[in-house]
C-alpha cells in the first residue's frame, strides 16, 4: 500500500537552531508534496507545496528538499523561535479531486 | 477572501444520538470540499469528499455519510453516533488555481458520552 510517513513524533530543539522533519514515502513516487502546520485544537495551515520535478522550496525561514531516490522529503526551520513550536504535517495529493493522505506529523518543541 | 466557517465548534452527544455538521465557505465557486477526522493523537484521516453539488465520494466505510446541498455547503451527518466517532472533525477546500493546496476550518471537536 501507499504509504507516507514521519519519523520522528516529537523533536526538541533549542532556540536559533535549524529544525529539520523528516517525510518518507514508499511504494509510489507523489507528484507533490505538501507540509501544513497545526496547533493545538486549531486545522492544520498550509506551508510548502514542492513537485517532485524540484530540488528544494523556499518561503522566508522554511525550506523543504524533495529526493526521489531516497524517497523523502525533509523540512527545515531556520533560525527557530518558540513561535514555531507546533505539530507539522506532510501531505501527499492523489486522484482527481487532490485528495489527501497524510504522515501521523511531527511535533516541534523549539526551548528558549 | 475565501473563508471557510464551520459550526459548532463544540458538541457533546450522546451513543445513539444524530448529528449534523455543517461547513461553508466564501469567496469562491464550486471547490472542491473535503471532510477529515483526527482522532484524539492521531493523524488525519479523510472521510469523504466532493467535486461538485450532489456528488460525494467516502474514503472510509463507517455510519457517516455527507451531502452537498449547494454550491459552497458540504454536510456531515450520522443517524447514530458511537462512542469511536468521537474526534476532531474537519472541513476543508482548495482553490482552483492551486489545486494541490488545501486550506482547513476551524473544526469542530465532537464527544459522544
Amino acid at each position: 500500500s501507499q504509504k507516507i510517513e514521519q519519523n520522528s513524533e516529537a523533536l526538541n530543539i533549542q532556540e536559533g537552531k535549524t529544525a529539520t522533519l523528516t517525510c518518507n514515502y514508499t511504494n509510489y513516487s507523489p507528484a507533490y508534496l505538501q507540509w501544513y502546520r497545526q496547533d493545538p485544537g486549531r486545522g492544520p495551515v498550509f506551508l510548502l507545496l514542492i513537485r517532485e520535478n524540484e530540488k528544494e522550496k523556499r518561503k522566508e525561514r522554511l525550506k523543504v528538499t524533495f529526493d526521489t531516490t531516497l524517497k523523502q522529503s525533509l523540512f527545515h526551520i531556520t533560525a527557530s523561535q518558540p513561535a514555531d513550536s507546533a505539530t507539522y504535517l506532510c501531505a501527499r495529493a492523489s486522484g482527481s479531486a487532490r485528495q489527501l493522505t497524510f504522515g501521523s506529523g511531527t511535533q516541534l518543541t523549539v526551548l528558549p | 477572501s475565501q473563508t471557510i466557517h464551520q459550526w459548532p465548534a463544540t458538541l457533546v452527544q450522546p451513543v445513539g444520538s444524530p448529528l449534523s455538521l455543517e461547513c461553508t465557505v466564501e469567496g469562491t465557486s464550486n471547490p472542491n470540499l473535503y471532510w477529515y477526522r483526527q482522532a484524539a493523537g492521531r493523524g488525519l484521516q479523510l472521510l469523504f469528499y466532493s467535486v461538485g453539488i450532489g456528488q460525494i465520494s467516502s474514503e472510509v466505510p463507517q455510519n457517516l455519510s455527507a451531502s452537498r446541498p449547494q454550491d459552497r455547503q458540504f454536510i456531515l451527518s450520522s443517524k447514530k453516533l458511537l462512542l469511536s466517532d468521537s474526534g476532531f472533525y474537519l472541513c476543508a477546500w482548495n482553490p482552483s488555481d492551486r489545486p494541490y493546496e488545501q486550506y482547513f476550518g476551524p473544526g469542530t471537536r465532537l464527544t459522544v458520552t
